[in-house]
């Protein structure tokens, strides 16, 4: 089954520590995202990448890091530095399909409470 | 940061009966407009992409219009159904993704 899985579904982090968050695709997509929900708000950018090895800031990409070593894999860790990190976070990858038209495709997410 | 609006945030409807919401953006710099329908405990799922002015878009009983001259899409559900209940997103495309707040649609049986 082709898709993007998020793990874990439930992260618990303390004050002070940094904590990855999983996202893997196997659709075979060269374009991965990171977004974060809030209550009352949109889907906002954390960090998007076109291809492997690059990656570019969104929105709201300070207290944040990424990688894209792999195609597959777009890895975030949400560090000390990022001062309300309790939110949803939601990765998506993408496919510009007919038309010239990029669809994304979003996995389950991932829920980070900070104690 | 740009600004996608969507109304009503709620909407409870009958069983049967069908509904309509909206999504206003800026007519500036318009690429694409997407719609997704995310179901609870599910991950968002594609419904519409339009990009011309006047484009009109049908799956089943949902439909979506776009007028990119004065920033806004419609997103109709006819005879509304338990299983539409969902919130409903919509995303501008300019450079990057810019999405609403959604719509959250509960049909009553």
């Amino acid at each position: 089954d082709g898709g993007i899985t998020q793990s874990p579904k439930y992260l618990f982090r303390k004050e002070g520590q940094n904590v990855t968050l999983s996202c893997e695709q196997n659709l075979n997509h060269d374009a991965m995202y990171w977004y974060r929900q809030d209550p009352g708000q949109g889907l906002r950018l954390i960090y998007y990448s076109q291809i492997v090895n690059d990656f570019q800031k969104g929105d709201i990409a300070e207290g944040y890091s990424v990688s894209r070593e792999k195609k597959e894999s777009f890895p975030l860790t949400v560090t000390s530095a990022q001062k309300n990190p309790t939110a949803f976070y939601l990765c998506a990858s993408s496919i510009v399909t007919s038309g010239d038209q990029e669809t994304q495709y979003f996995g389950p997410g991932t829920r980070l409470l900070v104690l | 940061i740009l600004n996608v609006e969507q109304s009503p945030q709620s909407l409870h409807v009958q069983e049967g009966d069908s509904t309509n919401f909206t999504c206003s953006f800026p007519s500036s710099n318009f690429y694409a407009l997407h719609w997704y329908r995310w179901e609870t405990a599910k991950s968002p799922e594609a419904l519409f992409v339009m990009t011309l002015n006047g484009d009109e878009k049908k799956k089943g009983r949902i439909s979506a219009t776009l007028n990119t001259k004065e920033g806004y899409s419609y997103l109709y559900i006819k005879g509304s159904q338990p299983e539409d209940s969902a919130t409903y997103l919509c995303a501008f495309y300019g450079n990057q993704f810019y999405f609403g707040t959604g719509t959250s649609l509960t049909v009553i049986p």
